[in-house]
């Protein structure tokens, strides 16, 4: 498998657009989970799914973000419209059965620039 | 939910040992300890886990104090490709809020010398 997969990997857009971040589990894992991180404020789970139904978003910042995984092979976190303190590396992780005992992988990352 | 406390920074010289502290006093007594670490521009990767017991990897060990109040991840021989943020996270039981709400603190920012 090729591990997780996010795209784009690197994202520079105008505060006021509409940016949406991707990322494909690794195959048959059953738990997705959306963080952000910057210098300030560290990792943050933002929100977390357990067979594609959303479980936790008590970390998501504000209604300008949503996050939907339509099924189990795709997630997305959309931010509309983006502002410049959503400047933050975004990581996506998947994980199989949950997090007490077994491993999570973590994709590489999209870094987002917002100006 | 169950916090862990872990110094900012640490430095170790190449080779030698690096003992990583991480104290966890109001753990639950099903909780499991998690140690990750963040290479420079990379995605957290796991490291080891544990429950009450001892816990040996290709990676590490894990010392858990028997109390569990504490843990320490040890590196045998630390290489310049430990050099790493370092994260000790407890995994809440099953049942509560927070199942399977993995917490990143700010972690130990290790250094590692030639």
């Amino acid at each position: 498998d090729a591990g997780v997969i996010q795209s784009p990997r690197h994202e520079v857009t105008e505060m006021g657009q509409e940016v949406t971040l991707r990322c494909k589990p690794i195959s048959g894992h059953d738990y997705l989970f959306w963080y952000r991180q910057t210098m300030m404020r560290g990792l943050e789970l933002l929100i977390y799914f357990n067979n594609n139904v959303p479980i936790d978003d008590s970390g998501m910042p504000e209604d300008r973000f949503s996050a939907k995984m339509p099924n189990a092979s795709f997630s997305t976190l959309k931010i509309q419209p983006s502002e410049p303190r959503d400047s933050a590396v975004y990581f996506c992780a998947s994980s199989l059965g949950s997090w007490r005992n077994t491993e999570a992988f973590f994709g590489q990352g999209t870094r987002l620039t917002v100006v | 939910d169950a916090k862990t406390t872990q110094p900012n920074s640490m430095e170790s010289n190449e080779e030698e040992p690096v003992h990583l502290p991480c104290n966890h006093s109001t753990i639950s007594g099903t909780d499991y300890i998690h140690w990750y670490r963040q290479l420079p521009s990379q995605g957290p990767e796991y490291v080891i886990h544990g429950l009450t017991s001892n816990v040996n990897n290709r990676m590490a060990s894990l010392a858990i104090a028997e109390d569990r109040k504490s843990s320490t991840l040890i590196l045998h021989r630390a290489t310049l490709r430990d050099a790493a943020v370092y994260y000790c996270i407890l995994l809440a039981n099953a049942g509560g809020t927070s199942y399977g709400k993995l917490t990143f603190g700010q972690g130990t920012i290790l250094t590692v010398h030639p």
